[in-house]
């Protein structure tokens, strides 16, 4: 079964860097592009970014371009998300979703980043 | 950007009750379109994609309909388990917007 296991939450001051872990299993990684979502406390779903297959095209959210990088590793079937110059308004849960063409068909359980001095 | 209304943003129903949620594009998106059911503390699940396609495991009282600008997600016969928050996405282009959710509560 698809399984999307995300790591590297945790508490960052502002102005502080982080990286997110979504280790997949369960289907063939290499195959699909997959998304970040968030979800600040008690709002809505904001999508992040997006990643081919292969890597070989990336699209982010205004309110990240330039400061989040998505990335891939197909040999470890795991996505990444390089988080810098993080700001309050970041502080949310974070989710790695599987895209089997355009939408979401599953979603990890998320991880959450806490942006506070 | 492309924007998607959602309404009502909430909306109070009992079991059993016939629940249409709208969602509506600020720009014609075709059929790319996805609805996905949210309970507290837990992920999203996927509902509806391309604007009426139900996923395999999904009851068929969830339905969705149209194209273009303007979409609904239909609950024919409300169930306790449905009691969540409901959010529509566009993935005509990018950025891929959610809409801003409707929160379906018990009446």
């Amino acid at each position: 079964q698809v399984q999307l296991v995300e790591s590297g939450g945790g508490v960052v001051q502002p102005g502080g860097s982080l990286r997110l872990s979504c280790a997949a299993s369960g289907f063939t990684f290499s195959s699909y592009g997959m998304h970040w979502v968030r979800q600040a406390p008690g709002k809505g779903l904001e999508w992040v970014a997006f990643i081919r297959y292969d890597g070989s095209n990336k699209y982010y959210a205004d309110s990240v371009k330039g400061r989040f990088t998505i990335s891939r590793d197909n040999s470890k079937n795991t996505l990444y998300l390089q988080m810098n110059s993080l700001r309050a308004e970041d502080t949310a849960v974070y989710y790695c979703a599987k895209s089997p063409g355009g939408h979401i068909d599953y979603w990890g359980q998320g991880t959450l980043v806490t942006v506070s001095s | 950007a492309i924007q998607l209304t959602q309404s009502p943003s909430s909306l109070s129903a009992s079991v059993g009750d016939r629940v249409t949620i709208t969602c509506r594009a600020s720009q014609g998106i075709s059929s790319a379109l996805a609805w996905y059911q949210q309970k507290p503390g837990k992920a999203p699940k996927l509902l509806i994609y391309d604007a009426s396609s139900l996923e395999s495991g999904v009851p068929s009282r969830f339905s969705g309909s149209g194209s273009g600008t303007d979409f609904t997600l239909t609950i024919s016969s409300l169930q306790p388990e449905d009691f969540a928050t409901y959010y529509c996405q566009q993935f005509n282009s990018y950025p891929h917007a959610f809409g801003g959710g409707t929160k379906v509560e018990i009446k």
